[in-house]
């Protein structure tokens, strides 16, 4: 019973360089979100994603790009890493319903240096 | 958009009761959630709001006042697994996101 499946856990980055954040989900969720949590900041929306090839911005969606082309994935992309995105990133899913709560991957941990 | 505060930090004994507040702003309120996060892992769901009055779950209970914008968690016989973050988190109508508080640290002492 997987449910929401981030990869990888930890990646180290120098500036500049790309990466993309993979997030996998086996119950059929129709939303799917990115977070990232810093010290003192709480979560904040990065992405999110109403269905297979829809995706929207959330909070703080500069320097980050997504996409959604299969229901279970939703993948972060960094084009360009600075450290100012060096966190830890959540992806969650949810069903579609009213109350419908997140369900959350483990976390990635990224440092950009 | 949706502003939502909790306190920081707070200590109390195994056993004891703690009780965790959130206020929070936002225009067309859709529901409250309740999340526990240890320290390292993801958040876990522990509870919903969407009408007036209190939510109980075992040892945790969550209590809601939309025309006060103001929620509680309070939980039970302290266990010091419940040492954790709780975040507070609203949803707003049309709105397919949840918005999180900063989380309020509890530690549980012995």
């Amino acid at each position: 019973n997987a449910g929401v499946t981030q990869t990888p856990k930890f990646r180290v980055l120098k500036t500049g360089q790309s990466m993309t954040l993979l997030c996998a989900q086996d119950m059929n969720h129709e939303y799917m979100y990115w977070y990232r949590q810093d010290p003192g900041m709480g979560l904040r929306l990065i992405h999110y994603s109403v269905g297979e090839g829809t995706t929207a911005k959330g909070e703080v969606p500069d320097g980050y790009n997504v996409s959604r082309l299969k229901k279970q994935n939703f993948l972060l992309g960094l084009e360009s890493a600075a450290p100012s995105q060096t966190s830890v990133y959540f992806c969650a899913s949810s069903q579609r319903e009213e109350g419908g709560e997140l369900f959350f991957g483990e976390g990635s941990r990224l440092t950009v240096l | 958009g949706q502003n939502i505060d909790q306190p920081t930090e707070m200590t109390a004994t195994e056993g004891a009761i703690v009780q965790i507040n959130c206020t929070y702003q936002t225009s067309g309120f859709n529901g409250l959630f309740w999340y526990q996060q240890h320290a390292g892992e993801a958040p876990t769901f522990l509870s919903y709001n969407v009408l007036d009055g209190l939510e109980e779950k075992g040892r945790f209970s969550s209590f809601l006042s939309r025309s006060k914008g103001y929620s509680y968690l309070l939980l039970k016989e302290l266990q010091m697994k419940d040492s954790a973050s709780y975040l507070c988190a609203v949803r707003a109508y049309g709105n397919n996101r949840l918005a999180f508080g900063k989380g309020n640290q509890v530690v549980v002492i012995p």
